[in-house]
C-alpha cells in the first residue's frame, strides 16, 4: 500500500545538537517530496521540497534534507538545534501523475529541545 | 499581504448542527484544499478543487461537503453526519493551474469542538 512512514513520534534534543527526523515512503515512482513545520495551533509552513536534481535540498531556517532513492528515504537534518525549532514536522509526498497534486501525509514527529 | 484566511480560529458547535468552515485566498490561487487534522494521524484530505465550479472528494469525505463558487473561497461544512467532527482543520491552497506540481500553503487553521 502507497504510504509516508515518520518512524519516531516524539525526538528530544539538546540546543546545539545535531537533528535528523526520518521519512520513508511507500510508491511505485519516486514521488515529490515535501518537508512542513507546524508550530502549536498553527498552519503548516513549507521547509523545502524535492521534485527532481540534486538530490540534498536546502531549505529555511538552516534545514536541508537528503533523498536517496534506494531507501525510499527523505530525511530531514540541521547541523545545530535552536530552542525555537521545537515544533512538530511532517513529511509529505505527491505522488507523480495522480489529478490534482494531492499530498500524503506522514504522521508528524514531535521535537522538543532541551536546554 | 497574499495569504489564506480561515474563520473562526476556534468554533464551538452542539451535535446535531452543520457549521460551515471559512477559507479565502488572495494568492490567485487555482487549486485550494481542506484537511482533517487529529493528533498522532498527520493531515487528511477531505475535499479539494482544482477549479472554480469543481471539486472532488478526499479520503474522508463523508460527512463533508463543500462549493467552489470563486477563485479565491472555499467554504468547507461539517455536517451532522459527521460522526467524529471534533478536530482542527486547515485549508491550503496552490497554483496548479499550469498542470505542474507546486507545494501547498497553508493557512492558520479552526479549531472546531462538537459536545
Amino acid at each position: 500500500a502507497q504510504s509516508v512512514t515518520q518512524p519516531d513520534i516524539h525526538i528530544t534534543v539538546s540546543e546545539g545538537a545535531s537533528l535528523e527526523l526520518r521519512c520513508n515512503y511507500s510508491y511505485g515512482a519516486t514521488p515529490y517530496l515535501f518537508w512542513y513545520v507546524q508550530s502549536p495551533g498553527q498552519g503548516l509552513q513549507l521547509l523545502l521540497k524535492y521534485f527532481s536534481g540534486d538530490t540534498l535540498v536546502q531549505g529555511i531556517k538552516g534545514f536541508e534534507a537528503e533523498f536517496k532513492r534506494s531507501q525510499s528515504s527523505f530525511n530531514l537534518r540541521k547541523p545545530s538545534v535552536h530552542w525555537s525549532d521545537a515544533a512538530e514536522y511532517f513529511c509529505a509526498v505527491s505522488p507523480r501523475g495522480e489529478y490534482g497534486n494531492k499530498l500524503v501525509f506522514g504522521a508528524g514527529t514531535i521535537l522538543r529541545v532541551k536546554s | 499581504d497574499g495569504g489564506i484566511t480561515q474563520s473562526p480560529k476556534y468554533l464551538f458547535r452542539k451535535e446535531g448542527q452543520n457549521v460551515t468552515l471559512s477559507c479565502e485566498q488572495n494568492l490567485n490561487h487555482d487549486a485550494m484544499y481542506w484537511y482533517r487534522q487529529d493528533p498522532g494521524q498527520g493531515l487528511r484530505l477531505i475535499y479539494y478543487s482544482q477549479i472554480v465550479n469543481d471539486f472532488q472528494k478526499g479520503d474522508i469525505a463523508e460527512g463533508y461537503s463543500v462549493s467552489r463558487e470563486k477563485k479565491e473561497s472555499f467554504p468547507l461544512t461539517v455536517t451532522s453526519a459527521q460522526k467524529n467532527p471534533t478536530a482542527f482543520y486547515l485549508c491550503a491552497s496552490s497554483p496548479d493551474g499550469d498542470g505542474g506540481v507546486h507545494e501547498q500553503y497553508f493557512g492558520p487553521g479552526t479549531r472546531l469542538t462538537v459536545t
